[in-house]
């Protein structure tokens, strides 16, 4: 079955870094989606995006992040300049199609971002 | 206010046993669906059952069924003849269908543990 994979599993940053996580959704999905979980806390949505734009972004997802689709396959995450507070597990997922309240997200295993 | 509530941060239950686990939910959105969510301690999200509003019927998948109370706005996951492979967190998500809203909200999640 076709899933969502995502590299590194886990990433050690010092804090002020750069980092980019890395996502290869699902080959014939549209939609695509990046979450986070603080440990022990709820996932929360950080942005979508469809068609090599941002669609929907929350609160979280500030001037400090940004999204990107390089190529046809990849969908990455840059944190700039990270923060002890952007220590968490980052989910990446996908949908087949976006605009439709039946669709399933499938989500990634998850990066494990800690920032020292 | 809270989009999903799931009222039982930890739930135990005996190995083959039935288990229910809670979920309700805000919305004025006539258009929505509901999802469970299962992350075992490795972190992964998995995909367990969907809801659909203007669904008539129960959704069932193998073990997991969904009691759909729509007037009640919940939407409780029952895992039956429960198996030691399902002690977990399970996240309670949901989607809405205005305006498009492309991110699933998610609940705090509850713990379950199956005890041999």
């Amino acid at each position: 079955e076709p899933e969502v994979t995502q590299t590194p599993s886990h990433q050690v940053t010092q804090m002020g870094q750069e980092v980019i996580l890395r996502c290869v959704p699902i080959s014939n999905h549209l939609y695509f989606y990046w979450y986070r979980q603080i440990l022990g806390q709820k996932v929360e949505f950080l942005v979508s995006f469809y068609n090599n734009e941002i669609s929907e972004k929350s609160e979280i997802f500030d001037d400090q992040f940004s999204v990107e689709r390089p190529d046809g396959s990849n969908f990455t995450l840059k944190i700039r300049s990270t923060k002890l507070e952007d220590s968490a597990m980052y989910f990446c997922a996908s949908s087949e199609g976006g605009k439709g309240w039946n669709q399933p997200q499938h989500f990634g295993d998850g990066t494990r971002l800690s920032i020292l | 206010a809270q989009k999903i509530t799931q009222t039982q941060p930890g739930m135990f239950v005996q190995e083959k046993e039935a288990v229910t686990l809670d979920c309700t939910y805000d919305t004025s959105d006539p258009s929505y669906g509901l999802f469970w969510y299962k992350q075992p301690s490795s972190g992964e999200m998995i995909f367990l059952i969907y809801q659909g509003s203007y669904d008539q019927q129960n959704a069932t998948e193998g073990r997991y069924s969904l009691n759909f109370q729509k007037a009640r706005k919940s939407a409780n996951l029952v895992i039956s003849a429960s198996q030691l492979g399902d002690s977990a967190m399970y996240f309670c998500a949901m989607r809405e269908g205005f305006p498009y809203g492309q991110n699933f909200v998610f609940g705090p999640g509850t713990r379950l543990s199956v005890l041999p």
